[in-house]
């Protein structure tokens, strides 16, 4: 079955501090990855994605991700979390098998950020 | 280029009124999925359309659910006969009529059913 996990539901760090978010997916075809992020009572904005080429990916805001197949995880980090970081997370997989990207999405990881 | 609209972005229903969800493409998108968010859960496919056809909609609930998009207008997503357990934020996204591209999604509809 394609599902995501996210490990993590809550995750708190300080300020300053290196984060590191947990993302596994099974899917059965060449998978295609997206992190969002969602703030409170706002849409979904992608943060990165990874289609194919290299494996470590960088995206807005200082995050990066890197896919790694033998594992089937694609875990998101930031080396310095900043408090406006302080949101919702959510990890997706999708082909485009009929040429359309369907996502599946992780159940997400809120992160708190401590001053 | 404004992003993908959504109206409204909050909508309060009684129990057994109707929904209905506007999603607006960006220009140039003749794509466009919605999805659903049950509170505190992900977000899950409902249904895939192009212009005037439903292509995929392997996620819809099989009753009081419909998706369109006509030729001209916004994607509707209709709600018939509401429930509690409908309350929840409606996601549409668009994407261009290009083949693997990614979407672009919207601010939601926080849909509340009392």
């Amino acid at each position: 079955a394609q599902s995501v996990t996210q490990p993590d539901i809550h995750i708190t760090v300080s300020e300053g501090a290196s984060l590191e978010l947990r993302c596994n997916y099974s899917y059965g075809a060449t998978p295609y990855l997206f992190w969002y992020v969602q703030s409170p009572g706002q849409g979904l904005q992608l943060l990165l994605k990874y289609f194919s080429g290299d494996t470590l990916v960088q995206g807005i805001k200082g995050f990066e991700a890197e896919f790694k197949r033998s594992q089937s995880s694609f875990n998101l980090r930031k080396p310095s979390v900043h408090w406006s970081d302080a949101a919702e997370y959510f990890c997706a997989v999708g082909g485009f098998s009929g040429g359309y990207n369907k996502l599946i999405f992780g159940a997400g990881t809120r992160l708190a950020v401590h001053p | 280029n404004a992003g993908v609209m959504q109206n409204p972005r909050h909508l309060v229903r009684r129990r057994g009124q109707e929904a209905r969800l506007r999603c607006s493409p960006m220009k140039g998108h003749s794509h466009v999925y919605w999805y659903r968010q049950l509170p505190e859960e992900g977000l899950k496919f409902m249904v895939y359309l192009q212009k005037e056809n439903i292509i995929d909609e392997s996620g819809m609930p099989k009753e009081r659910f419909s998706a369109e998009f006509p030729k001209e207008g916004p994607s509707i997503l209709r709600i018939q006969q509401v429930v509690r357990g409908d309350s929840a934020a409606y996601f549409c996204a668009s994407s261009p009529p290009i083949r693997n591209t990614e979407a672009f999604f919207g601010q939601g509809t926080r849909l509340t059913v009392v």
